[in-house]
Order: C-alpha cells, then sequence, then structure tokens
C-alpha cells in the first residue's frame, strides 16, 4: 500500500498569505497524485489532478507541482474562501490512498 | 450539469447489511469508472471500492473485501455498494465519486451508522 504523508498537519495562516502544502508518498506514483479541499459539511472538491493540472474552475491562485514522491499544493494568496482540510490522493496504485489531510485554519 | 446523489444510508446493528445506491446524471455514466470513497466522523477519506465503466472490473480495499459488493445498473445511471456484515467501524458519510483516477466528481454523501 502506497502511504501518503502530508505536512504540516496545521497550517495557520492571515488572509493574503502564501500556503504550501506537502504530501510525500511511500514509492513513486508518478504524476498520478490528486489534491482536494474540503469544508465542514460539504464534500471534498477536486483541485488539482495529474500533480499539476487545475479541475474545471479552480481559481489560477491554486498550483501544483512536483512527481516521484514529493508533491506541492501552493495557493498564492489566501481568500477568506480558502480555509479548509486539503488531502492529496494517489492513483498510481491499489488501493487508492488519501493522506491525513491538512487544515488551513485563519490566524 | 453532472450530479450524484446517494441514497440508502441507515442505522444498522453490527452483523447487518445494507445497500447503498447513487443515482447518476448529466454525463455519459457507463463512460466512467465510479468509486465509494467514505469518512468516518471527524476522520480524513478513506477509498472503500471502484468498478469499471463496463463493470468488468471491481476493485476493494481489504476491510471491505469479501463483505461488500460494488456494482452498477448502466441502463439505469446508477451505482450501487452492497454491504454485508457491519461492523462499527463501517460507520461513516459514504461518497459516491466519479473519475478515471482522481475522483473529479463528488456526491453530497450518505451516512451509514453501526450500532447497537
Amino acid at each position: 500500500e502506497i502511504m501518503l504523508t502530508q505536512s504540516p498537519a496545521t497550517l495557520s495562516l492571515s488572509p493574503g498569505e502564501r500556503a504550501t502544502l506537502s504530501c510525500r508518498a511511500s514509492q513513486s506514483v508518478s504524476n498520478y497524485l490528486a489534491w482536494y479541499q474540503q469544508k465542514p459539511g460539504q464534500a471534498p472538491r477536486l483541485l488539482m489532478y495529474g500533480a499539476s493540472n487545475r479541475a474545471t474552475g479552480i481559481p489560477a491562485r491554486f498550483s501544483g507541482s512536483g512527481s516521484g514522491t514529493e508533491f506541492a499544493l501552493t495557493i498564492s494568496s489566501l481568500e477568506p474562501d480558502d480555509f479548509a482540510v486539503y488531502y492529496c490522493q494517489q492513483h498510481s496504485g491499489w488501493p487508492r490512498t488519501f493522506g491525513q489531510g491538512t487544515k488551513v485554519e485563519i490566524k | 450539469e453532472e450530479q450524484l446523489l446517494e441514497s440508502g444510508g441507515d442505522l444498522v446493528q453490527p452483523g447487518g447489511s445494507l445497500r447503498l445506491s447513487c443515482a447518476a446524471s448529466g454525463f455519459t455514466f457507463s463512460a466512467y469508472a465510479m468509486h465509494w470513497v467514505r469518512q468516518a466522523p471527524g476522520k480524513g477519506l478513506e477509498w472503500v471500492s471502484t468498478i469499471t465503466g463496463s463493470g468488468s472490473d471491481r476493485y476493494y480495499r481489504d476491510s471491505v473485501k469479501g463483505r461488500s459488493t460494488i456494482s452498477r445498473d448502466n441502463s439505469k445511471n446508477t451505482l450501487y455498494l452492497q454491504m454485508n456484515r457491519l461492523r462499527a467501524e463501517d460507520t461513516a458519510v459514504y461518497y459516491c465519486t466519479k473519475g478515471p483516477g482522481s475522483f473529479e466528481y463528488w456526491g453530497q454523501g450518505t451516512l451509514v451508522t453501526v450500532s447497537s
């Protein structure tokens, strides 16, 4: 099973600041990595696929990078709507696995 | 507009059974792999099962293998998850999702509670 480790667990930032979230895989997943945003009481929403491709309707302030075992999601300037939990997920192997999540909270 | 609408969640006793359904609309259902992903209360996301567009291939996480069956009816645009011998640790919101590999669209989920 491919383990995904996200860091940090919590990121405390102010609106307008830059957020960088990390996701590390226990073995290479090539670029078969996605990022999701989840707000309380809502279903997750796909942000990025193929490590660096924004999903439909996702603002340009979100960007993804990395390949192999090291990945990052960057939010260039946090908007109030961006405070949420973010998960990475790999679809390189079975079982599909998620990271444990990073909570981006208002400082 | 794409839509996924789950149903079938309920309170069930340990050892019981439940069938979840997911009605899909707004896209060519048979062209997409479909998935079930769950989230226990206050916890993270956990992939449960996947079925290919034709239904020919199915995949399960180990903890539900042998107890659960994923299926689909492409004539009804509906995905199913039959869950048997339910355990307390199966308690979660179950989401239906679509996508080739990443989960590009999600339903709002249905709550399954396993408790006596």
